[in-house]
């Protein structure tokens, strides 16, 4: 059983679509997130959610919007995309607040704007 | 300064050598060390956190130096399937963040 997944795996779309990348977790885990990873293999924080509630909400463009509609399931709506938004997203979940623990990633989601 | 900075490498390291990297951080208020392996085109796992005393896995040996502010990461007998990106991770106690660094490249060569 996969700890954490998201889909689709790759996805590649024409500029100014919209696209979602959903995400579970079966790990009853509290808190989860939302990363990008560039070309330069930095990892970003983009949103964090505890027990479906916005946590953290770095300085992404409104054009992003996460719905957690419960708190195994994170998903990611991107509006009128861009070539900036190429990229893989990385869904992962932690369990609780405290980063005592580390975070399990999914595999990760390789968006492609053409 | 950056928060979080390591040596992007790669270092080239042949089979069954002992190899050490480093990851200095800039905040003294951190409190909680990680090491991350990812493998290309694959998601960052966690290898191990850090703690004050050190700590070792097999292997691998993890030491915090909060004088100088920076955690390393010690691989002994390197395998090749060792070969990755090693992530160092700062958690701010501040905020619920953790810092994530470029990693370090490591190619274990035959």
């Amino acid at each position: 059983d996969t700890a954490v997944s998201q889909t689709p795996k790759y996805l590649v779309t024409q500029m100014g679509n919209d696209k979602s990348i959903k995400c579970e977790q079966n790990l009853g885990h509290d808190t989860m997130y939302w990363y990008k990873q560039d070309s330069k293999k930095f990892l970003k924080i983009m949103f964090s959610y505890n027990n479906k509630e916005l946590i953290i909400n770095e300085t992404v463009p409104n054009r992003f919007s996460p719905k957690s509609p419960d708190k195994a399931h994170l998903n990611l709506h991107i509006n009128s995309l861009e070539l900036g938004d190429s990229a893989v997203y990385f869904c992962a979940s932690s369990p609780g607040l405290s980063n005592n623990y580390g975070y399990t990633f999914g595999s990760g989601t390789r968006l492609t704007v053409v | 300064r950056k928060e979080v900075e390591q040596d992007p490498g790669p270092f080239n390291v042949p089979e069954g050598a002992t190899v050490a990297f480093n990851c200095t951080y800039s905040n003294s208020a951190s409190q909680s060390f990680f090491w991350y392996r990812q493998d290309c085109r694959k998601e960052p796992k966690l290898l191990m956190s850090v703690y004050s005393s050190g700590n070792e896995d097999g292997r691998f040996t993890a030491q915090l130096n909060r004088a100088s502010q920076y955690i390393s990461l010690l691989i002994r007998d390197s395998k090749l399937s060792d070969s990755a990106t090693y992530l160092c991770v700062v958690n701010m106690d501040s905020n619920y963040q953790l810092i994530w660094g470029a990693g370090t490249k490591l190619i274990i060569k035959p």
